[in-house]
């Protein structure tokens, strides 16, 4: 079966700009979570959604913000961008969400964001 | 959210056993063990997770400690496929803790 795909893999903005990037669950999963990946602080979570309702987020500005589909393909969009939100954004999804501890995640290979 | 301890690498000749451990004193009784392993250039990936028993699946083996205070995965012939950064970490459930910390993780080197 497909796996979780994220669009685009690599990215190019400059400071002050605004983006979206785009997940595509695998088949059947309705939870989407994204995350953000730097040397500095690793894997920090962002947010989750699941039937198109946001269940969880992290600690982050509210330049970052999410959003998913009735088809439970997500994006997130950054605004305002600056030089440290460059980054590798993950996107994740699970079959289930609250109650699903047990539940696995497949992660995607990420968008890679580079801010100039 | 209760923490994970890992240590910062550790090194492998190929086709040995590899047991990785990891510690997690603050556990609630209803957190899930997860293990993830990130390859270079790829997004983190689904290896184990256990509650309470010990776990098995194609890819590993998960030993959980009696008192669930600590864990360790197990790679029962290390390749040189399997040199990635390895993620413990506890789940909880319910919404609110229906997320993944990541710590620093254990980077694994296999040498051939």
């Amino acid at each position: 079966k497909a796996g979780v795909t994220q669009t685009p893999r690599y990215l190019i903005k400059t400071r002050g700009q605004q983006v979206t990037l785009s997940c595509s669950p695998i088949s059947g999963h309705r939870s989407v979570s994204w995350y953000q990946q730097t040397p500095g602080q690793g894997l920090q979570f962002l947010f989750e959604y699941f039937s198109e309702t946001q269940r969880n987020k992290g600690n982050f500005p509210g330049r970052f913000s999410g959003r998913q589909f009735s088809n439970s393909r997500s994006e997130m969009n950054v605004s305002t961008l600056e030089l440290g939100d460059s980054a590798l954004y993950l996107c994740a999804s699970s079959l289930l969400s609250a109650g699903g501890a047990s539940d696995g995640y497949t992660f995607g290979s990420g968008t890679r964001l580079t801010v100039v | 959210d209760a923490k994970t301890t890992q240590p910062n690498s550790m090194e492998s000749n190929e086709e040995e056993p590899v047991h990785l451990p990891c510690n997690h004193s603050t556990i609630s009784g209803t957190d899930y063990i997860h293990w993830y392993r990130q390859l270079p250039s790829q997004g983190p990936e689904y290896v184990i997770h256990g509650l309470t028993s010990n776990v098995n699946n194609r890819m590993a083996s998960l030993a959980i400690a009696e008192d669930r205070k600590s864990s360790t995965l197990i790679l029962h012939r290390a390749t040189l496929r399997d040199a990635a950064v390895y993620y413990c970490i506890l789940r909880g459930n319910g919404g609110a803790t229906n997320k993944l910390i990541f710590g620093t993780g254990t980077l694994l080197a296999v040498q051939p």
